[in-house]
């Protein structure tokens, strides 16, 4: 039962355009919802987090977008560089459930120069 | 300022031997979470403790696997008996004490073992 899913294994961009990276979820417990970067032989790095009580947070070129109806969000990546290539992972944590993260497969994003 | 410490990076066993992984948690924080990454998975929950308790052990498999947090030192992650299924990544993150607002949990670099 795959609670929170990242239906692109895969994302290539040119620098200096947008990454869009989605995140679908299934579980309407879920309150609180983090998006990491992680590289190889690496741990995930955080990079932007969202309550559901918002449907929008930007932290410099870095914007997550919350649309709960749809149980659905979204990291925007603006402008993209080649540093950014890593894989994203999306979480998802309900407090009524010990915080624990659930996270989606990745998204490998490739930021070509 | 140290972050999330795991130790060691790289552990080889053979099979029916036992696994263990240490981890300590960024200063001041308190809550540690450990989680494990089979290959071309994402990352799973395994255990959350907290100072000599554990909270949720929800994601741990039944037997051969188990978690401490001492008063002192760093967490433990014990795998006995391991066996292949048992090569993956394991991810520890801490948390601070909770202050009512939603707690990020950082993430250290991973022990991966691999079992011959």
């Amino acid at each position: 039962d795959q609670q929170v899913k990242q239906n692109s294994p895969s994302l290539s961009v040119q620098e200096g355009r947008i990454s869009i990276l989605n995140c679908d979820y299934t579980n309407s417990m879920f309150d609180y919802f983090l998006w990491y970067k992680k590289y190889p032989a690496e741990g995930p790095t955080f990079l932007i987090s969202i309550s559901s009580i918002k449907d929008k947070n930007e932290d410099g070129r870095f914007t997550v977008f919350l649309n709960k109806s749809a149980k659905h969000l979204s990291l925007h990546i603006v402008p993209s560089q080649p540093g950014d290539s890593a894989v994203y992972f999306c979480a998802a944590s309900a407090r009524s459930n010990t915080g624990k993260l659930i996270f989606g497969q990745g998204t490998t994003l490739q930021v070509k120069p | 300022n140290a972050g999330v410490m795991q130790n060691p990076r790289h552990l080889v066993r053979r099979r029916g031997q036992e696994a263990r992984l240490r981890c300590s948690p960024m200063k001041g924080h308190s809550h540690v979470y450990w989680y494990r990454q089979l290959p071309e998975e994402g990352l799973k929950f395994m255990v959350y403790l907290q100072k000599e308790n554990i909270i949720d052990e929800s994601g741990m498999p039944k037997e051969r696997f188990s978690a401490e947090f001492p008063k002192e030192g760093p967490s433990i992650l014990r795998i006995q008996q391991v066996v292949r299924g048992d090569s993956a990544a394991y991810f520890c993150a801490s948390s601070p004490p909770s202050s009512g607002v939603r707690d990020t949990q950082y993430f250290g670099p991973g022990t991966r073992l691999t079992v011959l």
